[in-house]
Order: C-alpha cells, then sequence, then structure tokens
C-alpha cells in the first residue's frame, strides 16, 4: 500500500527568508509525486509534479520540489517566502504503473510572518 | 481554464435526512474523485468513477453511494446522514490518460454539517 507522511503539522517561517516543506513517500515501484495547496475557504490548486527525468521540479508562484529517490522524499521548496505563500499545503503520490489513485499526506500548515 | 463546480458551499441538514452533493467539471474529463478533508487526516477518497456508469470505491467508501449518469456530473449521496459526516466534502476531476498521470483538478468545496 502506498503512504505520504508529513512530518510537520505546521511550518513557521518569516518573509524573505527560504521555506522547506517536508514530505517522505512509501510506494511499490517508482513513485509519481505532487504538490497541491490550498488556500482558506478554497479548493486544492495544483503546484507541481514529478514524474520522471530531472529530480528538480520546478511550479507555480516559484515553488520547486527535490526528488530524492535514495530518501524516497520530495520537499517543497521556495527560496524566497511571501506571506501571500501562508496556506495548507499537501503531498500526494501513486505509483507509475498500473491503474490507481493518489495518496495524500495530512497536510502542512505553513504560516509566513511578515 | 478547467472548472470544477460543488452545488453548495455550506450545508446544514439533521440526522436521518438522505443528502445529495453534487459536482459538475467543464473539461469533459473522464475522471471524477470524491474526497473529504478532516483536521489532521488530509483526504481521504469516497469514491471515484472513471466513466459514465462506473463507479469505484475508494479508501472510505462506508455510508456513501455515488452516480454518474453524465460525463460532467458526479454526486455523492449520503442515504443517511448521521454527525461523524460532518466534514469538507471536495470534488475533482481529471483527464484520463496513459497512466493516470494528470493533475486533478479542485473544485472549493462543500462544508457539510449534520446535526
Amino acid at each position: 500500500a502506498q503512504s505520504v507522511a508529513q512530518p510537520e503539522d505546521q511550518v513557521n517561517v518569516a518573509e524573505g527568508n527560504p521555506l522547506t516543506v517536508k514530505c517522505t513517500y512509501s510506494v511499490s515501484g517508482n513513485p509519481y509525486l505532487f504538490w497541491y495547496v490550498q488556500y482558506p475557504n478554497r479548493g486544492l490548486q495544483f503546484l507541481l509534479k514529478y514524474i520522471t527525468g530531472d529530480n528538480l521540479v520546478k511550479g507555480s508562484y516559484g515553488f520547486e520540489a527535490e526528488f530524492n529517490k535514495s530518501q524516497t522524499s520530495f520537499h517543497l521548496k521556495k527560496p524566497s517566502a511571501l506571506v501571500s505563500d501562508s496556506a495548507l499545503y499537501f503531498c500526494a503520490v501513486r505509483p507509475n504503473s498500473g491503474y490507481s489513485t493518489l495518496t495524500f499526506g495530512k497536510g502542512t500548515m505553513l504560516l509566513v510572518s511578515p | 481554464d478547467v472548472k470544477v463546480t460543488q452545488s453548495s458551499r455550506y450545508l446544514v441538514k439533521r440526522t436521518g435526512e438522505k443528502v445529495f452533493l453534487e459536482c459538475v467539471q467543464d473539461m469533459d474529463h473522464e475522471n471524477m474523485f470524491w474526497y473529504r478533508q478532516d483536521p489532521g487526516l488530509g483526504l481521504r477518497l469516497i469514491y471515484f468513477s472513471y466513466d459514465v456508469k462506473m463507479k469505484e470505491k475508494g479508501d472510505i467508501p462506508e455510508g456513501y453511494s455515488v452516480s454518474r449518469e453524465k460525463k460532467e456530473r458526479f454526486s455523492l449521496i449520503l442515504e443517511s446522514a448521521s454527525t461523524n459526516q460532518t466534514s469538507m466534502y471536495l470534488c475533482a476531476s481529471s483527464p484520463h490518460t496513459s497512466g493516470y498521470t494528470d493533475t486533478q483538478y479542485f473544485g472549493p468545496g462543500t462544508r457539510l454539517t449534520v446535526l
């Protein structure tokens, strides 16, 4: 069975500082990995995904994520945080073969202070 | 832009009522999904559909059923609502491509309270 762990319920960072939101996964075979963001009172929005190829994936709003197969991680990063980045972030995984649905992590609340 | 709409943003129902949550997408997507979102539990898949009149159980289907009579519409039904079904319900859709690598697009959610 596939699973996702987001070890931090909340991450606090000051505006202008770099941010990292952690995600580790477990899946049979190779993974497809996704990051979504949820702003208050909104549905989830797609940020980026890793399918194959380059381990560093660039996405929307200046976010990027690094796939590390040996550590089974897919951490979300941004060089300089904005107050408007404050939101709930979800990591999701599925195997890259066969028919399978996404498994989401429990989410990490990112709070960026001015 | 893909648009996924849900019939209500907020809904209050009484225990034992039959509840219908409607979801419509306008991008001709084959796949549609229903999730519930609870604090500390993330998103959990209730049911999904890969085609009209087709449905598959997700991780937590108990107490729910679904209907997909048209490609663009996917309904979630609570046959007899209970207080433990108070939650945020999210609908999503995605195109059906080889390997299912495609992004899911989410609606704004329906916050259901069962009294």
